[in-house]
């Protein structure tokens, strides 16, 4: 079945470290997302991938890193940088660049805690 | 001027009932409004969408209204089922980047 992977579903992490966050995909959707979701928020967008080798800073990409090297695949890095960790995080996918393009396929999530 | 404002932030309607959710936006460039619906540690699964070429969308029990001089757009889910409750999602984005501005979220609860 086509869809996206995210793993770890839970993680927790020690102030102080960075932990990455694994999102796949075999839907060959050219781009990828990553939001972050908080209680009464909504969803914020971190950052997004329209083709391999390239990604850009959406509206709270400070603190968090990311890597396109493969069309599959949109590691999140949360750093030590972030004040703030602890939310859901969500990644998702669409086809990019065409109508339809904004039809976003997302994950299950990922629930980073900072102890 | 990018936000998307959704209300109410939690709503309770008993079973059979008409479900309303609202959202507006202020930036007249968006041209896709997508409602998401999201179960309890699952991601958003798109429901309904509309463009602003027209006022209604109906698909099933959900139906999207649009008001585009009000700038406004609501969910309608008719004869409300205690399957429906979730958490609701509207959004907008303009072009086909796919960057979408979620609103921020309705809980909804539909008591049997």
């Amino acid at each position: 079945d086509g869809g996206i992977t995210q793993s770890p579903k839970y993680l927790f992490r020690k102030e102080g470290q960075n932990v990455t966050l694994s999102c796949e995909q075999n839907l060959n959707h050219d781009a990828m997302y990553w939001y972050r979701q908080d209680p009464g928020q909504g969803l914020r967008l971190i950052y997004y991938s329209q083709i391999v080798n390239d990604f850009q800073k959406g509206d709270i990409a400070e603190g968090y890193s990311v890597s396109r090297e493969k069309k599959e695949s949109f590691p999140l890095t949360v750093t030590s940088a972030q004040k703030n960790p602890t939310a859901f995080y969500l990644c998702a996918s669409s086809i990019g660049g065409v109508p339809g393009a904004n039809v976003l396929t997302f994950g299950a999530g990922s629930r980073l805690t900072v102890l | 001027q990018q936000q998307v404002k959704q209300s109410p932030q939690s709503l309770i309607v008993q079973k059979g009932g008409i479900s309303i959710i609202n959202c507006a936006y202020e930036n007249t460039a968006f041209d896709y409004f997508p409602w998401y619906q999201q179960f309890p540690g699952k991601g958003p699964a798109l429901l309904i969408a509309i463009r602003p070429d027209v006022s209604e969308k109906k698909e099933g029990r959900f139906t999207i209204s649009f008001n585009k001089s009000a700038k406004q757009f609501s969910l309608h889910i008719m004869d409300s089922q205690p399957g429906d409750s979730a958490t609701y999602f509207c959004a907008a984005s303009s072009g086909n980047t796919g960057k979408l501005i979620f609103g921020q979220g309705t809980t909804l609860q539909v008591k049997p």
